[in-house]
């Protein structure tokens, strides 16, 4: 089954507009992280932003804020103001395991382009 | 601080021929260390996570295995390769023990395999 979801494939933006990404996730876990990664045409993945399961508000890092729905299991991403170089995949991200938290799931990723 | 090194960065390479990417991390002890798939324009694939060395986990059977030889190396071989195993590889590690704390990765290997 799908850990992670995330059901836009492609997005448009107007540069200085905000955005929303989509992630809905599985897990039966109490204890569990999520995560936001951008990857550029480059390839490398740069971590965004981390969203705890048992965090009461909701994270924010400059421009990205996470919008965490823990009773929807969703945790949408939120970009103000895009620019130009916001322009890339994002992809969400769970971490869970019994113990030690091992695993890390990826959704399938959204392709974001900010127009001038 | 920690880096991770990550080896070729591209790579072509005849079907049938055997396979070695190379990853390796600096500045952090005990990792966990992974090893990702990326078809094009797809998510990541999970292949191999290690805890420590020597211990390997598969999460896809196929004609890849990984090896841990040292406590911040993690290698990727096949034996022979396969037209489907194009595609981009990273690497990352992760500080163990806690939901909060986030994947590295490094830059990644193109591999074609022709």
């Amino acid at each position: 089954a799908q850990k992670i979801t995330q059901t836009q494939p492609g997005m448009f933006v107007q540069e200085k507009e905000a955005v929303t990404l989509d992630c809905t996730y599985d897990t039966s876990d109490q204890s569990y992280g999520l995560f936001w990664y951008k990857q550029p045409s480059s390839g490398e993945m740069i971590f965004l932003i981390y969203q705890g399961s048992y965090d009461e508000q909701n994270a924010t890092e400059g421009r990205y804020s996470l919008n965490f729905q823990k009773a929807r299991k969703s945790a949408n991403l939120v970009i103000s103001a895009s620019q130009l170089g916001d322009s890339a995949m994002y992809f969400c991200a769970m971490r869970q395991g019994a113990y030690n938290f091992n695993k890390f799931y990826f959704g399938s990723g959204t392709k974001l382009n900010v127009k001038p | 601080s920690q880096t991770i090194h990550q080896w070729p960065a591209t790579l072509v390479q005849p079907v049938g021929s055997p396979l070695s990417l190379e990853c390796t991390v600096e500045g952090t002890s005990n990792p966990n260390l992974y090893w990702y798939r990326q078809a094009a324009g797809r998510g990541l694939q999970l292949l191999f996570y290690s805890v420590g060395i020597g211990q390997i986990s598969s999460e896809v059977p196929q004609n890849l295995s990984a090896s841990r030889p040292q406590d911040r190396q993690f290698i990727l071989s096949s034996k022979k390769l396969l037209l489907s195993d194009s595609g981009f590889y990273l690497c990352a590690w992760s500080v163990p023990d806690g939901p909060g704390l986030p994947l590295h990765f490094g830059n990644g290997t193109r591999l074609t395999v022709t």
